[in-house]
């Protein structure tokens, strides 16, 4: 059972280049979301879905687009990349239900934008 | 706006010592309380999880103790060990259903010294 696998691992990118960060989950989940984590700030969610083709905005969701096709898969897409985005980033997923809530992440994806 | 707030940012405890980490938040209103580790370089890892009816929750030498009314968790580690080294993450979710969404403090760095 692999649960949350994030894709790739670590990116460099130039500033307005675009790119996609993959997540994927085998856990039949239906709510997945992205963080992003920077020193001093903790975690920030940035887009969540509930279900497929079902996305909502977390706090920081300018310059970032989601999609949800499939229940396994949540990829986040940078458009323009400004090293303000310089980040890592963690996709997460849970099982919907009254009684649950406990999170499961995936290794995160480390960013930097030149 | 909910706020999450650890303190101490870091601690160093020699092994064995039974230990607290602090978690406020500044809105009684939560759905759930969730504890987290995360290792160096890697995703986070659930420790335990507090729904808001509930007042403590215990795995092996671990218990989190929920106060709505005060706006506190605590994090307590029995006996503590070298392999307790970790950051630590306090989160909730906001409100009265389970969104999903979580609001993060900024993590307690623990280092146990053998």
């Amino acid at each position: 059972n692999a649960g949350v696998t994030q894709t790739p691992k670590f990116q460099v990118l130039k500033t307005g280049q675009s790119m996609t960060l993959q997540c994927a989950q085998d856990m039949n989940h239906e709510y997945m979301s992205w963080y992003r984590q920077d020193p001093g700030m903790g975690l920030r969610l940035i887009h969540y879905s509930v279900g497929a083709g079902i996305t909502d905005q977390g706090e920081v969701p300018n310059g970032y687009n989601v999609s949800r096709s499939t229940t396994e898969d949540f990829p986040l897409r940078l458009l323009s990349a400004a090293p303000s985005q310089t980040s890592v980033y963690f996709c997460a997923s849970r099982s919907r239900g009254t009684n649950t809530g406990e999170l499961f992440f995936g290794e995160g994806s480390r960013l930097t934008v030149l | 706006k909910q706020e999450v707030t650890q303190i101490p940012a870091a601690l160093s405890v020699p092994e064995g010592e039974n230990l607290v980490l602090n978690c406020s938040f500044t809105d009684s209103a939560i759905y759930n309380l969730q504890w987290f580790r995360q290792d160096p370089g890697k995703g986070l890892t659930s420790l335990l999880l507090i729904q808001s009816s509930q007042r403590e929750q215990t795995s092996g030498r671990l218990n989190a103790s929920l106060d709505k009314s005060s706006g506190r968790s605590t994090l307590y580690i029995a006996a503590s060990q070298p392999g307790d080294s970790a950051t630590y993450l306090c989160a909730v979710v906001h409100g009265s259903s389970n969104t999903g969404k979580l609001i993060f403090g900024q993590g307690t760095t623990l280092q146990v010294k053998p």
